[in-house]
């Protein structure tokens, strides 16, 4: 058990581009949270699946945000056409039978 | 107004001082109560849990939940230098009777305990 490893840990894009992170959970975990912290504040919810069922989106979601989940393993979180208000840490956490998330050392988006 | 709020500090104590941090929230759905620690750059690590009302202590650390007043405090007794990091307060509602679910976070106390 190597904890939530995610990938990568800084992404700088130009804004326009897309851009695509990747969380890999605990392996025994079904469940699987996407946050986004900007600095001095606390983590935002995004989405969370349980397996890959996609059970709940943030209205903080827009279109342009798309995540998934195949196979209920690994998880991947897509921004299209990225705004500079993106900028943020996305951190990826999941969760088994018990409470409490463990949270990966996120991605580091810088949209320039 | 936000559902979680946090006193934002930052807060500056001597090592060995008793630190106290709170959050007051206004969703009375919540059930789940947590505390998070988290270091510059790194994701938020769990420290303390609480299931509705009570008081829960671990080590150092003691956790109160008063749902009636919707506040809940972590408490950090002889504080050390390595203590220093933001810690951030988190809340949910469950889903299903269970803990599943999103949590809402506070902003975050930043403290830096000095030696």
């Amino acid at each position: 058990d190597t904890g939530v490893s995610q990938d990568p840990r800084h992404k700088i894009t130009k804004r326009g581009q897309n851009v695509t992170f990747r969380c890999d959970p605990i392996s025994e975990h079904n469940r699987l949270y996407w946050y986004r912290q900007t600095l001095g504040q606390g983590p935002e919810f995004l989405t969370y699946f349980q397996n890959e069922a996609q059970l709940e989106k943030s209205r903080l979601l827009s279109d342009r945000f798309s995540a998934e989940r195949p196979k209920g393993s690994f998880s991947t979180l897509e921004i299209q056409r990225t705004e500079q208000g993106d900028s943020a840490m996305y951190l990826c956490a999941s969760a088994g039978a018990n409470y409490g998330y463990t949270f990966g050392s996120g991605t580091r988006l810088t949209v320039v | 107004q936000k559902e979680v709020e946090q006193d934002p500090g930052p807060l500056s104590v001597p090592e060995g001082a008793i630190v106290s941090l709170n959050c007051t929230y206004s969703n009375s759905a919540f059930q789940y109560f947590m505390w998070y620690r988290q270091y510059s750059r790194k994701g938020p690590e769990l420290l303390m849990y609480t299931y509705s009302s009570g008081n829960k202590e671990d080590g150092r650390f003691t956790a109160q939940v008063d749902k009636s007043s919707k506040y809940i405090s972590l408490f950090i007794r002889d504080s050390q230098p390595s203590d220093s990091a933001t810690y951030l307060c988190a809340m949910g509602a469950g889903a299903g009777g269970t803990s599943y679910g999103k949590l809402t976070f506070g902003q975050g106390t930043i403290l830096t305990v000095h030696p």
